[in-house]
């Protein structure tokens, strides 16, 4: 069945540090991608997803490629915040049958000032 | 826009007793979802509506578990009888389309004793 693997965390980083959360998943065809981000004491939310191979998302200066020949999407960012303490989640939705997320196990990220 | 609404935030009860969850999905929203997230995993699919019906309840453990939307507004998840296993937070998800993105609410942490 469909999966998706993510780095185990916690990550730990000073403010200003570059990111990198691995993610790969395990599906047929061309499923979405998506990265949802859990900030503490609240619900998940979409911070970006791509659509077809070779797309890049982005939002808040974090940016994702789905590369199709690796069967990745990592998460980046040139400079994390304290603000960006969270929890991240990669995720797939399938091309056929099932339309649900399927969900990594998520990466914890703390930012240290 | 109001966001998807969750009821009770928090619940504990003793293993074989019974629960039931509410969740309240975004004005318009034809798709509900509830999702499984126990600790230190991600959410996992239970069942999904559209309108009224079910789409998807291959995951859903019938021999305890029951969730209903009816006149495909709100939804209501039971457990009966709990179990030590089912201690997990409870995601509700709505979406525009089958298709679309999907909104969450806070979740509904319970603890199973």
């Amino acid at each position: 069945g469909d999966s998706v693997t993510q780095m185990e965390g916690p990550v730990t980083l000073s403010e200003e540090a570059f990111l990198t959360i691995n993610c790969t998943y395990t599906a047929t065809g061309y499923p979405s991608l998506f990265w949802y981000v859990q900030y503490p004491g609240e619900g998940l939310q979409l911070l970006l997803k791509a659509t077809k191979a070779d797309d890049k998302g982005s939002n808040k200066g974090f940016e994702a490629t789905y590369r199709k020949e690796t069967t990745s999407f990592h998460l980046e960012k040139g400079s994390v915040q304290v603000s960006d303490s969270a929890v991240y989640f990669c995720a797939l939705i399938p091309d056929t049958g099932r339309r649900a997320l399927t969900f990594g196990s998520g990466t914890r990220l703390q930012v240290q000032p | 826009e109001a966001g998807v609404a969750q009821s009770p935030r928090y619940k504990i009860i003793e293993k074989r007793q019974s629960v039931a969850f509410w969740c309240n999905p975004i004005s318009g929203h034809a798709t509900l979802y509830w999702y499984q997230q126990i600790l230190g995993q991600g959410p996992k699919l239970l069942i999904q509506f559209q309108n009224n019906g079910v789409v998807d309840d291959s995951q859903l453990p019938k021999d305890r578990f029951s969730a209903e939307r009816l006149k495909g507004v709100d939804s209501t998840l039971k457990i009966q009888p709990a179990k030590l296993e089912d201690s997990a937070v409870y995601l509700c998800a709505s979406s525009r389309l089958l298709e679309g993105e999907q909104f969450f609410g806070p979740g509904t942490r319970l603890t199973v004793l």
